[in-house]
C-alpha cells in the first residue's frame, strides 16, 4: 500500500536555484529511498538512506531524515534543466516491497 | 546495480485480447523481481512480487487471474494482462530486487516500463 505522501506536489524553479521537497511516512522503516522518474520512463535510483542516518549526500544531492517526524527531504542544489522530472519517496518496512510517495513533479527553467 | 530491460516498450491491442510483457535482467540473477502499475500522473502502486521457481504473491485488490505472472528463470519474469479491457490501460513497470535475500537495503533497479493501451 502507498505509504509516503509528499509536498509540494509540483515544483517550478529557474536554473541554478535550489529545489526542495518532503516526504512523510506514516509506519517504522528500515530504510528510505528518493528515485527519480523522467516523463514516460522508468525510474532511476537516487539515493537510499537508512532508518539509523540522519543526512546523506550524492552530488548534487542532499536527504535529510527524520525518524521522529516520519520525514524526509531530498535538496537538489544548483539546478539544471536535466533535473526537470518526478521525484517519489519510497520506504521499506523491511519485509522487501518498496511504497512509494505521489511524487513531486519538478520544472527546471532554463 | 542491475540493468533491467522490458519488452515491449509501448503495444496497443483490442479489448478482450490478452498481452505479455517481458522484464528480464540483464546482468543479475534475479530471485525476486517486483510488477508495478502506474496510472497518468499517480505513483506507483505494487502488483505482485514475482518470485522465481514459485508462485507469485499478489497485493491486495489485485486479481491473480487477470494478471498472470510466470518467473520461470532467474532473469525472465512475465507478465500477461488476460482479457485486457481500456480500464487496464497503464503503465507497467518491473523491478528486480538486488539485496538476494540478504536483505539489510532493499534497492530496487527498474525497468524502462511498458505503455499498454486498450483499446
Amino acid at each position: 500500500s502507498q505509504q509516503g505522501e509528499e509536498d509540494p506536489q509540483a515544483l517550478s524553479i529557474q536554473e541554478g536555484e535550489n529545489a526542495t521537497m518532503n516526504c512523510s511516512y506514516k509506519t517504522s522503516i528500515n530504510n528510505l529511498q528518493w528515485y527519480r522518474q523522467n516523463s514516460g520512463r522508468g525510474l532511476v535510483h537516487l539515493i537510499l538512506i537508512r532508518s539509523n542516518e540522519r543526512e546523506k549526500h550524492s552530488g548534487r544531492l542532499r536527504v535529510t531524515l527524520d525518524t521522529s517526524k516520519k520525514s524526509s527531504s531530498l535538496l537538489i542544489t544548483a539546478s539544471r534543466a536535466a533535473d526537470t522530472a518526478s521525484y517519489f519517496c519510497a520506504t521499506d518496512d523491511n519485509d522487501y516491497k518498496l511504497s512509494f510517495g505521489a511524487g513531486t513533479t519538478v520544472t527546471v527553467r532554463a | 546495480g542491475a540493468v533491467v530491460s522490458q519488452h515491449p516498450s509501448r503495444v496497443i491491442c483490442k479489448s478482450g485480447t490478452s498481452v505479455k510483457i517481458e522484464c528480464r535482467s540483464l546482468d543479475f540473477q534475479a530471485t525476486t523481481m517486483f510488477w508495478y502499475r502506474q496510472f497518468p500522473k499517480q505513483s506507483l502502486m505494487l502488483m505482485a512480487t514475482s518470485n522465481e521457481g514459485s508462485k507469485a504473491t499478489y497485493e491486495q485488490g489485485v486479481e491473480k487471474d487477470k494478471f498472470l505472472i510466470n518467473h520461470a528463470s532467474l532473469t525472465l519474469s512475465t507478465l500477461t494482462v488476460t482479457s485486457a479491457h481500456p480500464e487496464d490501460s497503464s503503465f507497467y513497470i518491473c523491478s528486480v530486487e538486488t539485496s538476494g535475500g540478504a536483505n539489510f537495503d532493499n534497492e530496487q533497479f527498474f525497468g524502462p516500463g511498458t505503455r499498454l493501451t486498450v483499446l
